[in-house]
């Protein structure tokens, strides 16, 4: 079956240091993975999604994530963190083709940002 | 223009009533979907809809009854309301079905609360 877990329910970071948002999958079949972030009371908007086609991907407002088959991991990364960064950040693995197309989420990594 | 949008934004209610939330997309995408975020903020299907037709219930209690008249609009019914209920009901819309990389693209979400 598919999913994925995020480790760490809550990470906090100083303005300026690195980010580092864990997520390891487990599929039967090469993955198709994606990270969300939501702000307070509002929707899901996509960052970067893994398709394949490279192993780095790189997303919106200087995130990127790398695919690393061999640990089955998809950590986001963003070299300097902004206060605007604090949010929730949702990692998401699709599901099978007779599965409807929905997306498995983690539990959720929120985001501080100290100043 | 909003691409997914629903309404309400918010929604107050008493247990055992019968209420709707609104969905709708102008991105001419083909697949539809419902989801469900918990008070921890998990993620999870609900529903998804192909064309109009219902391609996946999450072993979603039949109290909950999807709607979706047309391609770009995918309405949720919920009868006889309880306290469980409570949550944040996130529409979603993608232009594929089967298990590719299609991004999903997510409503601002219904926060329901039930007294």
């Amino acid at each position: 079956a598919q999913s994925v877990t995020q480790l760490g329910s809550h990470v906090s970071v100083s303005e300026g240091a690195l980010v580092l948002l864990r997520c390891n999958y487990s599929s039967s079949v090469p993955p198709y993975l994606f990270w969300y972030v939501q702000y307070p009371n509002q929707g899901l908007q996509l960052l970067l999604k893994y398709t394949s086609a490279a192993t780095l991907v790189k997303g919106i407002n200087g995130f990127e994530a790398e695919f690393k088959k061999s640990e089955t991991s998809f950590h986001l990364t963003k070299p300097s963190a902004h206060m605007s960064d604090a949010a929730e950040y949702f990692c998401a693995v699709r599901g099978l083709k007779n599965q409807g197309g929905k997306l498995i989420f983690g539990q959720g990594t929120e985001l501080s940002v100290k100043p | 223009d909003t691409a997914v949008s629903q309404t309400p934004k918010y929604l107050v209610t008493q247990m055992g009533n019968d209420k709707s939330i609104k969905c709708e997309q102008n991105l001419g995408h083909d697949t539809m979907y419902w989801y469900k975020q918990d008070s921890k903020k998990f993620l999870k299907i609900m529903f998804s809809y192909n064309n109009k037709e219902l391609i996946i219930n999450e072993t979603v209690p039949n109290r909950f009854s999807p709607k979706s008249p047309d391609k770009a609009h995918l309405n949720l019914h919920i009868n006889s309301l309880e306290l469980g209920d409570s949550a944040v009901y996130f529409c979603a819309s993608s232009k594929g079905l089967a298990g590719g990389p299609d991004t999903q693209y997510f409503g601002p979400g219904t926060r329901l609360t039930v007294l």
